[in-house]
């Protein structure tokens, strides 16, 4: 079974800082998609970052970057330039691609973006 | 715009009552889940559908069932709500699998039980 860990329930960082999120994640398969999702006060669920197990780079966008080690099967998300609309809930997920789209989270990191 | 709609953001129901959660979706997805989300704890998967009338049990079915007669819809049911089910539900759907399912969420349901 696979198993994805937050091991920070809440983080702190201030305005145009830089912050790291941690995940750890356990699995035997070797095909799937790792994904960090953000959860704003209002609830819904945006993609932030998604990255492909069998691609070596480092995804990027914009203020956004992963650092996926599938060695050590890690997969951190680096926030820069930190703004307060960055303030929410972040999930990493696990998805095997042959699960059928089946996520599984990890606990949440509750981030909190001080002026 | 890509949308997944659930038909309430707040619910309070009494114990015993059987509650019907309701997710549409309009992206034409064959796959669609139900989660639970408790603080501490993430997200985890009651059930999910891949396709019309079909349906399987995720890792907390317990307490739940689902319908889904129409591709677009699926419902989350609790035949006799109990206070230990007060919790957010997010619907979700997604296409089958590939680089493109990723999964887009409903704005969530948070259901109490009193």
């Amino acid at each position: 079974a696979q198993t994805v860990t937050q091991s920070q329930p809440e983080m702190s960082v201030q305005e145009a800082e830089t912050v790291t999120l941690s995940c750890t994640y356990d699995t035997s398969e070797n095909n799937y998609y790792l994904f960090w999702y953000k959860q704003p006060p209002s609830r819904q669920m945006i993609l932030v970052m998604r990255q492909e197990a069998y691609k070596q780079q480092n995804a990027t966008e914009n203020r956004f970057s992963v650092n996926f080690q599938k060695a050590a099967k890690s997969f951190s998300l680096k926030i820069s330039d930190s703004q307060l609309g960055d303030t929410a809930m972040y999930f990493c997920a696990f998805m095997a691609n042959n699960q059928g789209g089946k996520l599984i989270f990890g606990q949440g990191t509750e981030l909190s973006v001080k002026p | 715009d890509v949308k997944v709609t659930q038909s309430s953001r707040y619910l309070v129901k009494r114990t015993g009552e059987k509650v019907f959660l309701e997710c549409v979706q309009d992206m034409d997805h064959e796959n669609m889940f139900w989660y639970r989300q408790d603080p501490g704890l993430g997200l985890r998967l009651i059930y999910f559908s891949y396709d019309v009338k079909m349906k399987e049990k995720g890792d907390i079915p317990e307490g739940y069932s689902v319908s889904r007669e129409k591709k677009e819809r699926f419902s989350l049911i609790l035949e006799s709500a109990s206070t230990n089910q007060t919790s957010m539900y997010l619907c979700a759907s997604s296409l089958l699998t590939g680089p493109e399912a990723e999964a887009f969420f409903g704005q969530g349901t948070r259901l109490t039980v009193v």
